[in-house]
């Protein structure tokens, strides 16, 4: 089964604490993504990585810090500086740029929740 | 700057044809696309288009590109309840290969 897969659905994190979300995929896609969702709002984008021990900040990346030492997995750490994590995030992958259509496909998404 | 914008809501009655539009800001986008997001799930890529092109079909949804006037439109023909969902127009950036801009999404809704 080929996909792309987040864990866990649901977290609840206390304040202060740094929680991490996993993402992983099995399409041997280059390109990594995490974005998040707030209610009424389209997606921003948090990191991208376009290859394996590479990664650049995204439009929103303060408070957030990532990891590409797999080619399969890219996990999004959300710390204590971020000032509002209760969201939505969601994982994509793409082929990468060597690919004319370099088209994202989702996970089913982690919904953060801070108490 | 890049931008894409959707109206946020529709309401149609079911059987009849949805139409979605969205504009957009960047005129070097390579492809556009529209993915729909059920509740409580991530993005599914419903279908998407190259910027050369006017016009594709793929059963009943129909996607239109109007480049001069940076609108693309989908068409969900007999639209069922299953349709309910909220979708999004997303263009490549021109500026950086790597992004995706999304639009906010619409989301539609399916009456008796």
């Amino acid at each position: 089964d080929g996909g792309i897969t987040q864990s866990p659905k649901y977290l609840f994190r206390k304040e202060g604490q740094n929680v991490t979300l996993s993402c992983e995929q099995n399409l041997n896609h280059d390109a990594m993504y995490w974005y998040r969702q707030d209610p009424g709002q389209g997606l921003r984008l948090i990191y991208y990585s376009q290859i394996v021990n590479d990664f650049q900040k995204g439009d929103i990346a303060e408070g957030y810090s990532v990891s590409r030492e797999k080619k399969e997995s890219f996990p999004l750490t959300v710390t204590s500086a971020q000032k509002n994590p209760t969201a939505f995030y969601l994982c994509a992958s793409s082929p990468g740029l060597a690919y004319s259509t370099d088209t994202q496909y989702f996970g089913p998404g982690t919904r953060l929740t801070v108490l | 700057g890049e931008d894409v914008e959707q109206s946020l809501f529709l309401s149609v009655r079911e059987g009849d044809s949805s139409v979605i539009n969205c504009t957009y800001t960047d005129s070097s986008s390579t492809y556009l696309y529209w993915y729909k997001q059920e509740p409580g799930a991530g993005l599914q890529l419903l279908t998407y288009i190259f910027s050369n092109m006017d016009m594709k079909q793929d059963q009943r949804l129909t996607v239109l590109l109007n480049k001069k006037d940076k609108h693309l439109s989908l068409r969900i023909a007999d639209t069922q309840t299953g349709d309910s969902a909220i979708y999004f127009c997303a263009e490549t950036s021109g500026s950086s290969a790597s992004k995706i801009i999304f639009g906010s999404g619409t989301r539609l809704s399916i009456r008796p």
